[in-house]
């Protein structure tokens, strides 16, 4: 167990729909990221949150929206739900940032059927 | 885009033999880390090298790195039918625009009892 909470672990929805994950991170972590994983294009980082604010960006689509709340704990957004978008969903978190020994734990994270 | 490539993309071995992995990277590094997720399941932290050391030890696992040549080798000494999985090398990588971990498309490993 890596500490590192995600829910829900499954999510069906239909295309359209909005779809909100939340992610816990480890006790003492200040930085969350989420990454999308799908087949064809591994593991994608999306974002990235640093005691509450955003620190790094990547391939997050318009559509979705991500925040660290002050308890720490982070929440995506993703809206207008297209098939594409199923995947596997991972938060992950780290104590600090932008030090040499920063190591990132992953949740089990939560898997999104769009149909 | 992808920081860190993977290869093999596929390594099937029996049990008791060793797996080498090694992955490539492009820009400069604070850190290399090595994953290993099981099926559908979450990435397990396995070990991180940072960018001033060139090997380190954790139990059956060999990490090295030459950052001369921007890449990175994992080695898992006496595999087991249980290391069977997928592994990925991500680089952390800080201040750059692409965020600081960037993973890899990973190393398939399958172990044969």
């Amino acid at each position: 167990d890596s500490g590192v909470t995600q829910t829900p672990k499954h999510l069906i929805t239909a295309t359209g729909q909005r779809v909100t994950l939340r992610c816990s991170p480890r006790s003492g972590d200040l930085s969350v990221y989420w990454y999308q994983q799908s087949l064809d294009q591994g593991l994608q980082f999306l974002i990235q949150y640093y005691n509450g604010e955003e620190r790094a960006k990547g391939n997050i689509l318009e559509r979705f929206s991500a925040q660290q709340f002050p308890d720490l704990h982070s929440e995506l957004n993703l809206s207008s739900l297209e098939l594409g978008d199923s995947a596997l969903y991972f938060c992950a978190s780290s104590v600090g940032y932008g030090d040499m020994n920063t190591e990132a734990f992953f949740g089990q994270g939560t898997r999104l059927t769009v149909v | 885009s992808q920081q860190g490539e993977e290869d093999p993309q596929a390594l099937s071995i029996q049990e008791g033999e060793n797996a080498t992995m090694n992955c490539s990277y492009k820009t400069s590094i604070n850190n290399l880390q090595w994953y290993r997720q099981n099926s559908g399941r979450g990435l397990v932290h396995l070990i991180l090298i940072r960018s001033n050391e060139r090997e380190k030890h954790s139990g059956r696992l060999r990490v090295t790195l030459d950052t001369s040549k921007k890449s990175s080798s994992l080695l898992i000494t006496a595999s087991r039918a249980a290391d069977t999985a997928s592994y990925f090398c991500a680089t952390g990588n800080y201040g750059g625009s692409q965020g600081n971990l960037i993973f890899g498309k990973g190393t398939k490993l399958s172990v044969k009892p």
